[in-house]
C-alpha cells in the first residue's frame, strides 16, 4: 500500500499563507492525491484532490510535483478556524477503494 | 442535502459484549466506508461496501464485520468486545467509490469499552 509522509506539526500566523507538504514517493500512476482535514471533535472534511495538475478551489490550492512524488497543500490566508489535523491521502484505483491515512500534520494558527 | 448520519453518537459497553453501529449515507451515494480512529493508531480503514457488496477490507480481526442494505445504509458489528476496541468509529460515503470521488464523513460513534 502506498504511504504518505507529513510533518507532525506546523505553525502559522493568522492571515498568512501556509504550505503543508506531503511526500508520497511510492505513488502509482493512477492514484489520486486527496487532502482532508479534521477539526476537533469532528469527522474528517474534504479539502481538495488532484491527479497530475495543480488544482484550486475555494478552500485551498494543491500543487503537485511533476514526478508526483510529493504535493503541497496551500492555504492562502490562514484563519483560526483552519487549525486542524491535515491528512494527505492516496486513493486507489476504481474497485479497490480505500484510504490509507497517515499521521497527518497538526496545524496551529497563531492570532 | 442531509449529510452522513451515524447512530448512536455515544456508546458504552463492557468487555465480551457485542455492538452494532449504523450509518446512513448521503442520498444517492452507493459507497460506504468505515474507519476506526484511536489516539495510538490514528485513522485506520475497516472496510468499504458498494451496492451491498464488501469490496475491500482492512487488517482487522474477524470480530469486525459489516453489511450494507439495498438503500445503501450500512451497519458494522463488533463481537466479543475488547478494551482496545474503544475508539471513534467513522463512516464515510461517496457517490460511486471511484478514486476521484471525495468522501463525506459522518460525526462518528464514540465507543467506550469498560
Amino acid at each position: 500500500d502506498a504511504k504518505t509522509t507529513q510533518p507532525n506539526s506546523m505553525e502559522s500566523n493568522e492571515e498568512e499563507p501556509v504550505h503543508l507538504p506531503c511526500n508520497h514517493s511510492t505513488i502509482s500512476g493512477t492514484d489520486y492525491i486527496h487532502w482532508y482535514r479534521q477539526l476537533p471533535s469532528q469527522g474528517p472534511e474534504y479539502v481538495i484532490h488532484g491527479l497530475t495538475s495543480n488544482v484550486n478551489n475555494r478552500m485551498a490550492s494543491l500543487a503537485i510535483a511533476e514526478d508526483r512524488k510529493s504535493s503541497t497543500l496551500i492555504l492562502h490566508r490562514a484563519t483560526l478556524r483552519d487549525a486542524a489535523v491535515y491528512y494527505c491521502i492516496l486513493s486507489y484505483p476504481s474497485g479497490t477503494y480505500k484510504y490509507i491515512f497517515g499521521t497527518g500534520t497538526r496545524l496551529k494558527v497563531l492570532a | 442535502k442531509a449529510g452522513v448520519t451515524q447512530t448512536p453518537r455515544y456508546l458504552i459497553k463492557t468487555r465480551g459484549q457485542q455492538v452494532t453501529l449504523s450509518c446512513s449515507p448521503i442520498s444517492g451515494h452507493r459507497s460506504v466506508s468505515w474507519y476506526q480512529q484511536t489516539p495510538g493508531q490514528g485513522l485506520q480503514f475497516l472496510f468499504e461496501y458498494f451496492s451491498e457488496t464488501q469490496r475491500n477490507k482492512g487488517n482487522f480481526p474477524g470480530r469486525f464485520s459489516g453489511r450494507q442494505f439495498s438503500n445503501s445504509r450500512s451497519e458494522m458489528n463488533v463481537s466479543t468486545l475488547e478494551l482496545g476496541d474503544s475508539a471513534l468509529y467513522l463512516c464515510a460515503s461517496s457517490p460511486t467509490g471511484e478514486g476521484y470521488n471525495e468522501q463525506f464523513f459522518g460525526p462518528g460513534t464514540r465507543l467506550t469499552v469498560l
